[in-house]
């Protein structure tokens, strides 16, 4: 199956400060990308999409100032959590599709995560 | 949106047991996907399954679309089978997976 690395696995990080995780799609193209996040116990809920070239789309009750998404470039998006707090600490997680020549349904590939943790 | 639900929410299984793990889904679905999330939260992708039955060594897994829902089963199930499963499935065909909260395993020795 398609490969879609996420780095770095773990991070901590002092209040204020910024945190950028890296999803790169190692061996296809990813025009779109998923951001999703986990708190303990509980299921991935999806941030955002990731579009290559063009600005993110938010779900509902994400805060596009507070986490910032840039697709520079077909194999990278990067998620940027900006001024974190320890409400922010959480398990990251990218997604990806290689659609290849397909027009249909196509499996969806996830990156390790990034455990994030604010102190 | 489409809503997903995995039944049972937690299960515990004696090593050797099998087991299913069932998911419903509130709408017509296309691509539904079976995963695994271990104990360091990588998800391992087990099922790609629209419909029909597919086997992978002791996992097994059917969809019925037409019933809207889909089945995984375990066979001979072993302690490192433990962790979460989740089936996730898309709103349309190739927008974003939407999860269901998974079932949480216990396999004891």
């Amino acid at each position: 199956g398609a490969v879609v690395s996420q780095h770095p696995s773990r991070v901590i990080c002092k209040s204020g400060t910024s945190v950028k995780i890296e999803c790169r799609s190692l061996d296809f193209q990813a025009t779109t990308m998923f951001w999703y996040r986990q708190f303990p116990k509980q299921s991935l809920m999806l941030m955002a999409t990731s579009n290559e070239g063009s600005k993110a789309t938010y779900e509902q009750g994400v805060e596009k100032d507070k986490f910032l998404i840039n697709h520079a470039s077909l194999t990278l998006s990067t998620l940027t959590v900006t001024s974190a707090h320890p409400e922010d600490s959480s398990f990251y997680i990218c997604s990806a599709r290689d659609f290849g020549d397909s027009l249909l349904g196509t499996e969806a590939f996830f990156g390790q995560g990034t455990r994030l943790t604010v102190v | 949106g489409i809503q997903v639900e995995q039944s049972p929410p937690d299960l515990i299984l004696q090593e050797g047991a099998n087991s299913t793990l069932r998911c419903n889904f509130s709408d017509s679905v296309n691509n539904l996907q079976w995963f695994h999330q271990n104990p360091w939260g990588q998800l391992i992708n087990l099922f790609y399954i629209p419909s029909g039955t597919k086997q992978n060594g002791r996992l097994s897994a059917t969809t019925v679309a037409t019933e809207r829902y889909s089945l995984l089963y375990i066979s001979s199930s072993q302690t490192t089978d433990s962790g979460v499963y989740f089936c996730a499935a898309p709103v349309v065909v190739n927008t974003p997976l939407v999860f269901g909260k998974g079932t949480r395993l216990s396999v004891i020795a």
